[in-house]
């Protein structure tokens, strides 16, 4: 089975703290998700990365960074934390197989609130 | 661009009766559309999805979604529901023409299986 860890499962952290959110998945996925997830908002895309030290800016990438120096391990990066940056944040990974979808595996999310 | 539609925040279906989760899609071109699961607390799980073939497509857990051109629609349907069904569905499409493999995911239907 894959399997996606996530660093945290909750986290409380303080304005201007910077934060770093960890994801390691073991199955040698090439491509790599950092999603937030918020009620009535759906799954929005932050970065997406598809080797190690490639990453291409999601739907929302205001205030975050990425970092792949392994394949196995996407970290998220908030450079300075924010109210509004409280959410659920999702990593997920996937091997690109095409023409037959990129089925994604899911972490179990951190749930993270700044203060 | 894509796009995926959920119209119900809420679905409520009563044990042992058909249910249907109700998504549709906006795409150029033909898409991949997908059907996840999440459960209280819980990551993303892949539930089935739809690439090319057969219009009716069978997943996990005795769920299965019918894809319609006609009416740019991926329902999600179970002929006998489940207390245990009860979770999050979100739908999500990708446009495999885009060299991106970024996928969009809509907001999410809340199931509730009232025993």
């Amino acid at each position: 089975d894959v399997k996606v860890t996530q660093s945290s499962r909750y986290l409380v952290k303080r304005t201007g703290e910077k934060v770093f959110l960890e994801c390691v998945q073991d199955m040698d996925h090439e491509n790599m998700f950092w999603y937030r997830q918020d009620p009535g908002l759906g799954l929005r895309l932050i970065y997406f990365s598809y080797d190690v030290k490639m990453k291409e800016k999601g739907d929302i990438p205001e205030g975050y960074s990425v970092s792949r120096e392994k394949k196995e391990r996407f970290s998220l990066i908030l450079e300075s934390a924010s109210t509004n940056q409280t959410s659920m944040y999702l990593c997920a990974s996937s091997f690109p197989i095409r023409g037959f979808g990129e089925t994604q595996y899911f972490g179990p999310g951190t749930r993270l609130l700044v203060l | 661009a894509q796009s995926v539609a959920q119209p119900e925040d809420q679905v409520n279906v009563a044990e042992g009766n058909p249910l249907t989760v109700k998504c549709t899609y906006s795409v150029s071109g033909n898409p991949y559309l997908f059907w996840y699961v999440q459960y209280p607390n819980r990551g993303l799980q892949f539930l089935l999805k739809y690439i090319t073939g057969d219009n009716l497509v069978k997943g996990s857990y005795g769920f299965e979604a019918e894809f319609n051109k006609s009416q740019t629609s991926f329902h999600l349907k179970k002929p006998s529901a489940l207390v245990s069904d009860s979770a999050l569905y979100f739908c999500a499409v990708r446009d495999p023409k885009r060299g991106y493999q970024k996928v969009t995911f809509g907001i999410g239907t809340k199931l509730q299986v009232i025993p």
